[in-house]
Order: C-alpha cells, then sequence, then structure tokens
C-alpha cells in the first residue's frame, strides 16, 4: 500500500535534547512538507522540500531542522531552541509543489518534559 | 485578521441531522479551496477539492464556495457517527501557492 509512514507515534523528551521525526514516503511524490499541528490552530507549516537536496522555511522554522537526502524520506529534528516544542508533528506529501491534495502521515506526538 | 477562520465548535448532532460547517475568509485573491477530515490522532484526509464559486457534490457531502462573501461551506446530509471528526477548510491564492488551513471543527454525530 502507498502512503506516508511517521515514526515514533509517540516521543517524550527532556528539556534540552533534540530529537528526530521520522517521515517516509512511497508515492513517489516529490514534495514533501512538515506541519505543527496545536488545539485551536490551523495547521502550520514548518518546512517544505520540492526535490531531493533542496527545501524551503515555511511559517514556523525556527527551532527545527530538516534533511532531504533521498526523494521518499525527509526527517524533522526538533532542536533545544524550540521554545515550545509540544505538538503534534504532520508529515505530508505531494505530487509537485501544488497544493490541493496532501496526503499526511498518521503523525508524531512529541512531549517535552 | 487571521487568513482564514472557522468556529471551532466543538458540534454535536444527533444521527441523520443535516450538519453545516463554515469558513471564512480574507483574502479575495484565493481561488482552490478544500476541506480535510481528520479522526483523533490520525492525519488530515481531503473531502473535498473546489476552484472559485459554486457548488460541488460528492455522495452525502457538498462543498459550497460564495467568492462574493469570502465564505465556505461543507454540507453533510444523512450525519453518521463515523463523520465525528474534525473538519478543516483550506485556502490557497493558486495550485502552486502554500497552502492555508483553518483551526478546524470539531464534529460529534451522536447515535
Amino acid at each position: 500500500d502507498g502512503g506516508i509512514t511517521q515514526s515514533p507515534k509517540y516521543l517524550f523528551r527532556k528539556e534540552g535534547q533534540n530529537v528526530t521525526l521520522s517521515c517516509e514516503q512511497n508515492l513517489n511524490h516529490d514534495a514533501m512538507y512538515w506541519y505543527r499541528q496545536d488545539p485551536g490552530q490551523g495547521l502550520r507549516l514548518i518546512y517544505y522540500s520540492q526535490i531531493v537536496n533542496d527545501f524551503q522555511k515555511g511559517d514556523i522554522a525556527e527551532g527545527y531542522s530538516v534533511s532531504r537526502e533521498k526523494k521518499e524520506s525527509f526527517p524533522l529534528t526538533v532542536t533545544s531552541a524550540q521554545k515550545n516544542p509540544t505538538a503534534f508533528y504532520l508529515c505530508a506529501s505531494s505530487l509537485g509543489l501544488a497544493g490541493g491534495e496532501l496526503f499526511f502521515g498518521e503523525g508524531s506526538r512529541l512531549t517535552v518534559l | 485578521q487571521k487568513e482564514v477562520e472557522q468556529d471551532p465548535g466543538p458540534l454535536s448532532v444527533p444521527e441523520g441531522a443535516i450538519v453545516s460547517l463554515n469558513c471564512t475568509y480574507s483574502n479575495s485573491a484565493f481561488q482552490y479551496f478544500m476541506w480535510y477530515r481528520q479522526y483523533s490522532r490520525k492525519g488530515p484526509e481531503l473531502l473535498m477539492y473546489t476552484y472559485s464559486s459554486g457548488n460541488k457534490e460528492d455522495g452525502r457531502f457538498t462543498a459550497q464556495v460564495d467568492k462574493s462573501s469570502k465564505y465556505i461551506s461543507l454540507f453533510i446530509r444523512d450525519s453518521q457517527p463515523s463523520d465525528s471528526a474534525t473538519y478543516l477548510c483550506a485556502i490557497e491564492k493558486t495550485s502552486y501557492d502554500k497552502v492555508i488551513f483553518g483551526p478546524g471543527t470539531s464534529l460529534s454525530v451522536i447515535p
């Protein structure tokens, strides 16, 4: 089955630690995205990538980093510089950098203790 | 002013009711309008995708866009408990632009 796989589903982290969230897709999509979802707020774009080895900052990139070494993979690192990292993180992909249909993973819930 | 606003609810209706979910947006440049459904602790999935004003129907779901009022709606007929989810409206200016999401409306359909 084609889709997007995010791991881990739940993650706990101590303050001051970096953590990396995994996102893998087998849809052969060029574009991949990371969103953050907080209660009462819409999805906010953290980073996106159109092609391998290229990515752009979204609206709330501070305290996050990404890489796109393979078409299928777009991991997100939440660094200790992110002031309020507890959130639900969603990875998505699309055929090209065309909005419209975004295909989402099941999300990763990060809790900072 | 936020670019897209949506009543967060929660909205609770009896099974079989007609549900109306609404969003307003601020910029008349937006041309593409979407509704995503998100079940608890899952990722959103696309329900409806419309361009410009008018109605689009898909089974029990109807998406309506009124660009003159900057108002978009999703109607659910004969609502079912399986429709219980959060519904996110989303907009974009062009098909190659960033998608902007509303905060979502939480819907519960009571058997």
